[in-house]
């Protein structure tokens, strides 16, 4: 079964340092890979995804993230984070549904 | 026009109580999705519907069920509701292929005393 792992359960950075949310994960087979972002008290949020072509996505509010298949990685990452970044990202695999990590808790401190 | 809503937003009741939760989306999407997010914050599929067939049933008491009235409308009822299902419940709709993302809609908090 397709499955993604978070290894860190919160990430703390300073305003204007870049920040990086882990992702690994196991699949058989070619990966469809998704971040999303829950804000307090709303639902998921779509962030990017990878499906096929360049290893590097750029998706909503300035992230990015990085498709390394040697590493079965797909880390989320941003340049200058923001206070607003503050809130919880959920990696997740497309099998015939989406299976979701255990999120990681973003905290960006002024 | 919010994408995915939901209703109601709050639902606080007791145990063995019967409640229903209501989804709608105005996207056109073929496949709409419940999940359950408890304490914390992990996320777990219970059903998804696609063109108002089950098409996943995860391991949920059957005192859960869905109930899909039509394509844009998925909604879960919940029968002799328990302690433990007090969690927030997420509606999320998806497109056929290529794109995959989910929409979701702002959850329903159930708190059963």
């Amino acid at each position: 079964a397709q499955s993604v792992a978070q290894p860190e359960d919160q990430v703390n950075v300073a305003e204007g340092n870049p920040l990086t949310v882990k992702c690994t994960y196991s699949v058989s087979g070619n990966p469809y890979l998704f971040w999303y972002v829950q804000y307090p008290n709303r639902g998921l949020q779509f962030l990017l995804k990878y499906i096929t072509g360049d290893n590097l996505v750029k998706g909503s509010y300035g992230f990015e993230a990085e498709f390394n298949k040697s590493q079965t990685s797909f880390h989320l990452k941003k340049p200058s984070a923001l206070v607003s970044d503050s809130a919880l990202y959920f990696c997740a695999v497309r099998d015939h549904d989406m299976r979701f990590g255990a999120g990681t808790r973003l905290t960006v401190k002024p | 026009d919010t994408a995915v809503s939901q209703t109601p937003k709050y639902l606080v009741t007791q145990m063995g109580n019967d409640k229903s939760i209501k989804c709608e989306q105005n996207l056109g999407h073929d496949t709409m999705y419940w999940y359950k997010q408890d304490s914390k914050k992990f996320l777990k599929i219970m059903f998804s519907y696609n063109n108002k067939e089950l098409i996943i049933n995860e391991t949920v008491p059957n005192r859960f069920s869905p109930k899909s009235p039509d394509k844009a409308h998925l909604n879960l009822h919940i029968n002799s509701l328990e302690l433990g299902d007090s969690a927030v419940y997420f509606c999320a709709t998806t497109s056929s292929v290529p794109t995959y993302e989910q929409y979701f809609g702002p959850g329903t908090r159930l708190t059963v005393t």
